[in-house]
């Protein structure tokens, strides 16, 4: 079975631009979460989504929206993206919108550089 | 806020040294902790989810034990090898919130 995908691997963008992130969850699981990780930093969460619905959300401005499709796949954009969103964003897909005991499964990232 | 603190930052083992690392996190309102394996160009991967006091868990070479009531959990790894470099990630489940920690970056001496 194939694992969770992002897309794209790597972005370049300039400040005020806007940017789409996309995942793609392993086959069967209804949830995906949005982190972001900087340099030196643990992930951030900042978004979790469960049958199309936001479950959850931390602490990041309204610059940051997400959604979830049909399929369970899921986007996270960013608006006016400033230098400080450089970061590394990772999805991580669940059975279900768990539970403390449920174990989330990383993609790859995507890596993003705001210039 | 919310504080989740690894110990140490970094560290450097010799291949076959066993060593252990720390992650600390509030005592109340436990849920849940998770600790995370993640090598360098791959994806973080789940090692254990703890969520009892006193928990042990075992995953081959790699351990790990919980105390929520002092609010810590270690992670034991026996007779390093060289695929074991890697960040280690702790998460705590607080409520609807995951918390990571800035983990410890491992690397083993040849």
């Amino acid at each position: 079975d194939a694992g969770v995908t992002q897309s794209p691997t790597h972005l370049i963008k300039t400040r005020g631009q806007q940017v789409t992130l996309r995942c793609s969850p392993i086959s069967g699981h209804k949830s995906v979460s949005w982190y972001q990780q900087v340099l030196g930093q643990g992930p951030q969460f900042i978004f979790q989504y469960y049958e199309k619905e936001e479950r959850g959300r931390g602490n990041f401005p309204d610059r940051f929206s997400a959604r979830q499709f049909p399929n369970y796949s899921s986007e996270l954009n960013v608006n006016a993206l400033l230098l400080g969103d450089s970061a590394l964003y990772l999805c991580a897909s669940s059975f279900i919108a768990g539970g403390p005991q449920e174990t989330q499964y990383f993609g790859p990232g995507t890596r993003l550089l705001v210039l | 806020i919310l504080n989740v603190e690894q110990s140490p930052q970094s560290l450097h083992v010799q291949e076959g040294d066993s060593t252990n690392f720390t992650c600390s996190f509030p005592s109340s309102n436990f849920y849940a902790l998770h600790w995370y394996r993640w090598e360098t160009a791959k994806s973080p991967e789940a090692l254990f989810v703890m969520t009892l006091n006193g928990d042990e868990k075992k995953k081959g070479r790699i351990s790990a034990t919980l105390n929520t009531k002092e609010g810590y959990s270690y992670l034991y790894i026996k007779g390093s090898q060289p695929e074991d470099s890697a960040t280690y990630l702790c998460a705590f489940i607080w409520h609807d919130k995951i918390i990571f920690g800035k983990g410890t970056r491992l690397h083993i001496l040849p």
